[in-house]
Order: C-alpha cells, then structure tokens, then sequence
C-alpha cells in the first residue's frame, strides 16, 4: 500500500463549486504539504502543517484553504473553484529533519479539472 | 533559500554516465542541496541532499563544488526509467522551492 495516498485522482468540477482533496499517510510524520503544479511549471507551495495544530500559509494560499483532521489526514478545500485552479495537486509529507535536512515524500496526485 | 538554474534540457544515451548541473550562486551556509525528480504522471521523488561534501546513495552522487554555488548530480549509468524532469532546490527551511527542472531524455 502507498505511503501517502490522494483522494480523488481525478476530478472535474464547475465554477463556483466548493471542493475538497483528501491527502491521507500511513508514514506517521507530523509534517505535510500540500503544492499545486501547472503544466510545464514546477510544484508551488499551498498550505504546509507541521503539526495538528499548526498550520501555515504557503506561497499561493489565496482560494484556498486547509484542515488537518488528524495527524496522519490533511485535506485542501477550494471554497468556490475558478478555472484557474485547473492544476495538479500533490500532498506530501516529512520528518522534521534537522535544519533543511529532510526528505519529504509525495502522493501520486489528483488532477483538478475547473470548467 | 537560494535561487536555482538549471539547463531545460539535457539529453542522454542509456548506459552512460549522466551529470545534471545546478548552479546556486546565491547559496548561504546553512543552506542544504537537494534533488528530487519526477517521472511522467507521478510526483516527485527524492534523489539525495548534502550541505558540503559530496553523497553518495544507491540512486545517484552529488558533487558539490568547494565554494557550494553549483552541484552536479550523477546518475552513473543511466537507464530508460531514469527519464524524468530533475530538480534541484537549495533551502534551508521547512519547504522546497521547485523551478522548472531539467527535463532528462534517455535514449537507447
């Protein structure tokens, strides 16, 4: 079974919608990300929680928003969809690592389709 | 967090030796050098990281210059599978800043 695992891994909504992605991990980490990737761009930081009660705006927040349900479960809310958030979404998580030394580990991705 | 370049693109024949560049010129001295990649349609994967001296892992090698304003990272024999966009980050915080990548093509 994946150690980090995305919910759904495709989906087509409309404008104006409200939707949720789910990021789920069974590496007991107390870290976890959530990034978007357009096509041909690299991933751009959402949303990052270091713990349950910790979370903290990442470089592209605004639409978005975030609840860290559990220790292992992570989940990105678009309160209401535009087409420009047609993109990837990859969740990952991490060990707290020392400094910057640390391996973070990404689920396979949900395609958000905004019409 | 310093600022990555990368070459676009970078092509490859299978078996061979492959080293992937990255220059970080504006690289501060508690920042650490990663690489990650990602095969189409997955997300990333992590390579390796150093902070000063070279690494060594079972999927590649990581030369760091002496300075620490570019890396290398090797992939001693390269393999169709090891076709992916490479990316290399420099930071020191809780986050990585991806760019674009170089995207590795491997051909038989």
């Amino acid at each position: 079974d994946a150690d980090v695992t995305q919910t759904p891994r495709n989906r087509i909504t409309k404008t104006g919608k409200r939707i949720m992605l789910e990021c789920s991990q069974t590496k007991g980490h107390d870290r976890m990300y959530w990034y978007r990737q357009d096509p041909g761009l690299g991933l751009r930081l959402i949303y990052y929680s270091f713990d349950v009660k910790d979370i903290n705006k990442g470089e592209i927040s605004d639409g978005y928003s975030v609840s860290r349900q559990a220790q292992a479960k992570f989940s990105l809310s678009l309160e209401s969809a535009i087409p420009n958030q047609t993109a990837l979404y990859f969740c990952a998580t991490s060990d707290p690592g020392g400094g910057g030394a640390y391996e973070q580990f990404f689920g396979p991705g949900t395609r958000l389709t905004v019409l | 967090d310093a600022k990555t370049t990368q070459p676009n693109s970078m092509e490859s024949n299978e078996e061979e030796p492959v080293h992937l560049p990255c220059n970080h010129s504006t690289i501060s001295g508690t920042d650490y050098i990663h690489w990650y990649r990602q095969l189409p349609s997955q997300g990333p994967e992590y390579v390796i990281h150093g902070l000063t001296s070279n690494v060594n892992n079972r999927m590649a090698s990581l030369a760091i210059a002496e300075d620490r304003k570019s890396s290398t990272l090797i992939l001693h024999r390269a393999t169709l599978r090891d076709a992916a966009v490479y990316y290399c980050i420099s930071n020191s915080g809780y986050a990585l800043n991806f760019g674009k990548g170089t995207s590795l093509l491997v051909t038989p």
